[in-house]
């Protein structure tokens, strides 16, 4: 149990474009979906942190017009991308924690970003 | 000073050995403590979680806590050298807080 899926789960596009990266929960409820982006050599960062129906929650430096989530769904949370530059190039990887008393998060498989 | 501090390593150690992995945490609330080991290329996949004192054991995995130390260790016995990874400490009070990883190098 507890599988998260992340599509695509590579993309290549070109500076100025905009992509779109999907994190679902298979096998159960995602009451809070997270998104961190990791750079070679570098640990993951949390970017912003969304609760179903709710705006996401942007960490400090992080901007939440070029960094649009929605978590429409219990299962769904997504990740646009806007005006992608070659400095967002990284390894975008999400978590799901779903309701209840344990607090664990589970990850994705990640989306390695690279914009030309 | 870094939350979550780990020695990058890497550290080397020949298959069958007990592998240490050590890390240390600035806020001393924190309540939930985590491994996660992550593969090259790969999203990080979780290994053990622990909340109180003392040790918990998870077949070869043993994850040690000392809150007033403010210190928690993953010990790794016969490793293996599909064991070869980076460790990451992670900590959670209102967010999850990763540190840099340790690579663990097992030699066969």
């Amino acid at each position: 149990g507890a599988v998260v899926s992340q599509h695509p789960s590579r993309v290549i596009c070109k500076s100025g474009t905009s992509v779109k990266i999907e994190c679902r929960s298979l096998d159960f409820q995602a009451t809070t979906m997270f998104w961190y982006r990791q750079f070679p050599k570098q640990s993951l960062m949390l970017m912003a942190t969304s609760n179903e129906g709710s705006k996401a929650t942007y960490e400090q430096g992080v901007e939440k017009d070029k960094f649009l989530i929605n978590h429409a769904s219990l299962t769904l949370s997504t990740l646009t991308v806007t005006s992608a530059h070659p400095e967002d190039s990284s390894f975008y990887i999400c978590s799901a924690q779903g309701a209840g008393a344990t607090d664990t998060q589970y990850f994705g498989p990640g989306t390695r970003l690279t914009v030309l | 000073q870094k939350e979550v501090e780990q020695n990058s390593g890497p550290l080397s150690v020949p298959e069958g050995a007990i592998a240490s992995l050590n890390c240390t945490y600035s806020d001393r609330v924190s309540q939930s403590f985590f491994w996660y080991r992550q593969y090259s290329g790969k999203s990080p996949e979780l290994i053990m979680s622990i909340y109180s004192n003392g040790d918990k054991e998870d077949g070869r995995f043993t994850a040690q806590l000392n809150k007033a130390s403010q210190y928690v260790s993953l010990l790794i016995r016969d490793s293996q050298p599909s064991d070869s990874a980076t460790y990451l400490c992670a900590v959670k009070r209102n967010k999850l807080v990763f540190g840099a990883g340790t690579i663990l190098r097992v030699k066969s």
